[in-house]
């Protein structure tokens, strides 16, 4: 399959400071990117659609200053979570699609804020 | 009702057993069905993918749609310990939809 690298794996930060996160498409041209968030034996809970060029479709309930996602090529797109505080302590999970049924995952990020 | 329901589990089996993982759903629109593996910590990894209904096959995997009973499958055959982790399913008509992922632990 298709590789989608994510990156950091695992950060650690403190309240207040801002955290990005990287998705990127290694091999392929991805259309539309997906954020996801995923809780302790929970699925994965939608937080915002970005096609790129186009400003990101976030799902009920997120916030979009809280989290920026910036998808300004084909193969990255980003994502920022804004003065973090502990209840955002969370996966996060990206995806990456090139328009077929197919979405390859990049490996995740554990975001801890202290 | 949700969209897509599936049983959480865990779901324990011997090894070398058949598995058989399900979803339902409620949304005739859907076209795309899909089954992702996520072992701890890490992230979704795609499976198998059918569009619209019928089988698909795959090793010891079978992935199985039944669009007019709006039910999907995915059976695991001579199940293995390294199957042990959460199976998601997922579905697309042009937003992708998850299932809330069952936990299967293969025993030696």
């Amino acid at each position: 399959g298709a590789v989608v690298s994510q990156h950091p794996s695992r950060v650690i930060c403190k309240s207040g400071t801002s955290v990005k996160i990287e998705c990127r498409s290694l091999d392929f041209q991805a259309t539309t990117m997906f954020w996801y968030r995923q809780f302790p034996k929970q699925s994965l809970m939608l937080m915002a659609t970005s096609n790129e060029g186009s400003k990101a479709t976030y799902e009920q309930g997120v916030e979009k200053d809280k989290f920026l996602i910036n998808h300004a090529s084909l193969t990255l797109s980003t994502l920022t979570v804004t003065s973090a505080h502990p209840e955002d302590s969370s996966f996060y999970i990206c995806s990456a699609s090139a328009g077929k049924a197919e979405a390859f995952f990049g490996q995740g990020t554990r975001l801890t804020v202290v | 009702q949700k969209e897509v329901e599936q049983d959480p589990g865990p779901l324990s089996v011997p090894e070398g057993a058949i598995v058989s993982l399900n979803c339902t759903y409620s949304n005739s629109a859907f076209q795309y069905f899909m089954w992702y593996r996520q072992y701890s910590r890490k992230g979704p990894e795609l499976l198998m993918y059918t569009y619209s209904s019928g089988n698909k096959e795959d090793g010891r995997f079978t992935a199985q749609v039944d669009k007019s009973s709006k039910y999907i499958s995915l059976f695991i055959r001579d199940s293995q310990p390294s199957d042990s982790a959460t199976y998601l399913c997922a579905m697309s008509a042009v937003i992708r939809i998850f299932g809330t992922g069952t936990r299967l632990k293969v025993l030696a």
